[in-house]
């Protein structure tokens, strides 16, 4: 199994609801990435956990709220979004060791728009 | 700050034709260079990874070759076809500092048209 699953491919929610996005891989990756892709602009890291572990946060706010239960598993927990967080999010992993020589495998995203 | 750029931003070729897409960056200091396809609305699809030791990578009609020294990345497609039509985009991994980063490039639009 070589690839990255992302769920759901679709959300709409309001400025008030709380959601989940759901990321999950079984390529034994360690690594586990979130990026967030505006239209027509590339990929903005926004966290990155190494052995379930949060090792990076590039000053997302805190309306974003990761998670990594477990190995395979990559979860965003959002809540009281703006309007102008609506973009793709991306799931990514990697192997962790040598971190960086290895090649990152993307998910087909979630498209969220906030009303 | 790594800066990445791609030359040109939007390309229409006929079928069959070969294609150089051009990538270029700041910090010649990297660990790897990898490129990427994107379909509209869609996901990544991972192409090709360069080390930062390596002079040139193949897949298919793929090849993408690495000039550290002077910055800059090529990716050749052989005998293009329509379904080869995305946005190609190239990422560097900067060596030292936060080196789990990849930072892209804005993309060049692939068109090929029947």
């Amino acid at each position: 199994d070589t690839e990255v699953t992302q769920t759901p491919k679709h959300l709409v929610m309001g400025m008030t609801n709380k959601k989940s996005l759901k990321c999950e891989q079984h390529m034994g990756h360690r690594a586990m990435y979130w990026y967030k892709q505006k239209a027509k602009k590339p990929p903005e890291l926004m966290f990155v956990y190494s052995y379930e572990k949060l090792s990076i946060n590039e000053s997302v706010p805190s309306r974003f709220s990761p998670e990594c239960p477990n190995s395979s598993l990559l979860n965003l927990h959002l809540h009281a979004l703006q309007p102008e967080d609506s973009a793709l999010y991306l799931c990514a992993s990697s192997q962790v060791d040598l971190i960086a020589y290895n090649e990152q495998f993307f998910g087909p995203g979630t498209r969220l728009t906030v009303l | 700050k790594q800066e990445v750029t791609q030359i040109p931003a939007a390309l229409s070729v006929p079928e069959g034709e070969n294609l150089v897409l051009n990538c270029s960056f700041t910090d010649s200091a990297i660990y790897n260079l990898q490129w990427f396809r994107q379909d509209p609305g869609k996901g990544l699809t991972s192409l090709l990874l360069i080390q930062s030791s390596q002079r040139e990578q193949t897949s298919g009609r793929l090849n993408a070759s690495l000039d550290k020294s002077s910055g800059r990345s090529t990716l050749y497609i052989a005998a293009s076809q329509p379904g080869d039509s995305a946005t190609y985009l190239c990422a560097v991994r900067r060596s030292g500092g936060s080196n789990y980063k990849l930072t892209f490039g804005k993309g060049t639009l692939l068109t090929v048209n029947p």
